[in-house]
């Protein structure tokens, strides 16, 4: 079936250096791709999409990629600080079905 | 600002009992969702539905069932709750091109 993987499952950095997640996905017909963050006993909040028109966008300190040909996407955050600490959930909307369907998570912990 | 509501935040219950878990939400949204969120295994979908009536059956759907009787309402049954069903759901709502969920804050179910 469809599926997203997302990597790594658990991420640290030192404050101000930079976060990469990384997620592929199985459906080549997938045309929107957001991302998620989740902090500790909160609801996942959309923090940035991606359409397949586009191959990159960015929003202040957080960009979003996405390779059509390699069927991956990825998120950026520049100058980490401490408030980025969460879980950070990729997803592709699956054109079978028309349903978001998500990666396992990311754990990301900024050390101040 | 609250847009998806859930009506418990925690909740006990026993084995064998029937559980209702119930979702509101306030932005005329066609579709809502409900996942189940356990550690390491991301957000599953277990049901969607996408319009007043209407039921797909998601991922996992095996354990539970839906009702949608009202656009804004769509509540998750556990017929009879087991202890693997113990674990974190989260309700969804989004428009009808299904850019953009927007998640309730969760029902954290442990079932004894």
């Amino acid at each position: 079936g469809e599926n997203v993987e997302q990597h790594p499952s658990t991420l640290s950095v030192q404050e101000g250096d930079s976060a990469v997640i990384k997620c592929t996905y199985s459906d080549s017909a997938s045309n929107y791709f957001p991302w998620y963050k989740q902090e500790l006993g909160k609801r996942p909040q959309l923090i940035i999409d991606i359409r397949s028109n586009v191959g990159e966008k960015k929003d202040q300190r957080i960009a979003v990629t996405l390779n059509k040909t390699a069927k991956h996407f990825s998120l950026h955050i520049t100058e980490t600080q401490p408030e980025d600490s969460a879980v950070y959930f990729c997803a592709a909307l699956m054109e079978y079905g028309n349903k978001l369907v998500f990666g396992a998570g990311t754990i990301l912990r900024v050390k101040s | 600002d609250v847009k998806v509501t859930q009506s418990s935040r925690y909740l006990v219950k026993r084995t064998g009992e029937k559980v209702f878990l119930e979702c509101v939400q306030d932005m005329d949204h066609e579709n809502m969702f409900w996942y189940r969120q356990d550690p390491g295994l991301g957000l599953r979908l277990i049901y969607f539905s996408y319009d007043v009536k209407m039921k797909e059956k998601g991922d996992i759907p095996e354990g539970y069932s839906v009702s949608r009787e009202k656009k804004e309402r769509f509540s998750l049954i556990l017929e009879s709750a087991s202890t693997n069903q113990t674990s974190m759901y989260l309700c969804a709502s989004s428009p009808a091109d299904r850019y953009g969920y927007t998640f309730g804050s969760g029902t954290r179910l442990t079932v004894v």
